[in-house]
């Protein structure tokens, strides 16, 4: 059983173009988190989650609880945002993390 | 602050063996937790911990023990090494559990054989 949904699960795109991933989750959750893992395999936090919208630089993330549905969005793609992007809803009973499988981006100069 | 870190980097095991992974965070996170990561199948929880002396059981927990006798400091223990447990294994922290940012140690890369 899938509690995290993640689409497209590979991407190619053309630098400069905008970019969705999207994410659906079946549990309830008191935050969701977007990670990003490049090649190598460290694994960074981007964006942290209850609702609404937020915005890091070139990245926007956002979040409809009532829907179960978080997407991630990034504008004017480059190269450097090659790389493996994660949903990670956070349960509200559970204590801890649903992961899924990640969305492999590649971003073609 | 060094973060999350994690030893060793790479381990080869051999069937049976034990060994320890250590993971520490300097950041006095109360939370921490370890996940396996496999291809295709995403990070999977193996335990966690809501604070000194208080752990729990992830979603794939056989074979693995934990501790947590300092805030600092949460080694995961391998019994028996099989090699089912050959994966990346990551140790994480945060302040507040899924409320707070998430920090990831670089990763112990395991293979049993």
């Amino acid at each position: 059983k899938n509690e995290v949904e993640q689409s497209p699960q590979n991407l190619t795109a053309q630098e400069g173009e905008f970019i969705t991933i999207n994410c659906s989750y079946s549990v309830g959750i008191s935050a969701l988190h977007w990670l990003q893992q490049h090649p190598g395999g460290g694994i960074v936090s981007l964006f942290m989650l209850s609702s609404g919208k937020k915005k890091h630089g070139r990245l926007i993330a956002t979040i409809n609880i009532q829907e179960k549905h978080s997407s991630l969005h990034i504008t004017a793609s480059h190269p450097r945002d090659s790389a493996v992007y994660i949903c990670a809803p956070f349960s509200n009973t559970g204590n801890q993390f649903y992961f899924g499988t990640g969305t492999s981006l590649t971003v073609i100069p | 602050n060094a973060g999350v870190t994690q030893t060793p980097k790479f381990q080869v095991l051999k069937t049976g063996q034990s060994m320890t992974l250590q993971c520490a965070q300097d950041m006095n996170h109360e939370y921490m937790s370890w996940y396996r990561q496999d291809p295709g199948m995403g990070l999977r929880l193996i335990h966690y911990s809501v604070g000194a002396g208080i752990t729990d059981q992830g979603e794939v927990p056989n074979g693995y023990n934990v501790s947590r006798s300092t805030t600092e400091d949460f080694p995961l223990r391998l019994l028996s090494a099989a090699p089912s447990q050959t994966s990346v294994y990551f140790c994480a922290s945060s302040s507040s559990g899924g409320a707070g940012e998430q920090y990831f140690g670089p990763g112990t890369r395991l293979t049993v054989t």
